[in-house]
């Protein structure tokens, strides 16, 4: 167990809609990155927050957007769903921003949202 | 888009034997990691090996890592059946706290 929680387990939606998941990071912590992983590959990054601010962006598009809150949880929000956009997303919490002294260099990762989308 | 390659894809054996799976990157990097994940679960960090290491050891796991190659290892000594998973490496670069992940390999141990 990391202690990193993500909400909810599993997701259904329709193309088109838009969706919210939601990741509590691990005591301690206060960064926290998204990755999607399509079926049968890799985690991709899709962003990371450190400190309420986005801190670094992978290749996905605008409708991908997220929020960190004080607590240093966070929220993955995506709009306009696409079928393509069926994945688990795993959150990862980590200490520190880049290049900061004391950051760490290990990412924990919470169990993941499964969102399927028809 | 991924930077590491797993090699094998899928990889089973028998419960006891060893298992060694490799991993090959392309930029340089300040660390490499890798990652076991269960029926599509979330990931459970296995070890860390920075770039200035060049084997390291946990319990029944050992990495290698050769910059010159870009490559690494990991070797699962006397496999039991609850090492059977997925196995990823991930890569992080200097000044940057994404990781980078392969397509991973599938390990079955049989009983």
């Amino acid at each position: 167990e990391t202690g990193v929680t993500q909400s909810p387990t599993h997701l259904i939606k329709t193309r088109g809609q838009q969706v919210t998941l939601r990741c509590s990071s691990q005591s301690g912590h206060n960064t926290v990155s998204w990755y999607q992983q399509a079926l049968g590959q890799g985690p991709q990054f899709i962003f990371q927050y450190y400190r309420e601010e986005e801190n670094g962006r992978g290749n996905f598009p605008p409708r991908f957007s997220g929020l960190q809150f004080p607590n240093y949880s966070s929220e993955l929000n995506v709009n306009a769903l696409e079928l393509d956009d069926s994945a688990l997303y795993l959150c990862a919490s980590s200490r520190g921003g880049v290049g900061l002294a004391g950051a760490t260099d290990t990412q924990y990762f919470g169990p993941g949202t499964r969102l399927t989308v028809l | 888009s991924q930077q590491g390659e797993e090699d094998p894809q899928a990889l089973s054996i028998q419960e006891g034997e060893n298992a060694t799976m490799n991993c090959s990157y392309k930029t340089s990097i300040n660390n490499l990691q890798w990652y076991r994940q269960n029926s599509g679960r979330g990931l459970v960090h296995l070890i860390l090996i920075r770039s200035n290491e060049r084997e390291k050891h946990s319990g029944r796991l050992r990495v290698t890592l050769d910059t010159s190659k870009k490559s690494s290892s990991l070797l699962i000594t006397a496999s039991r059946a609850a090492d059977t998973a997925s196995y990823f490496c991930a890569t992080a670069s200097q000044g940057a706290q994404k990781l980078v992940f392969g397509q991973g390999t599938r390990l079955t141990i049989n009983p």
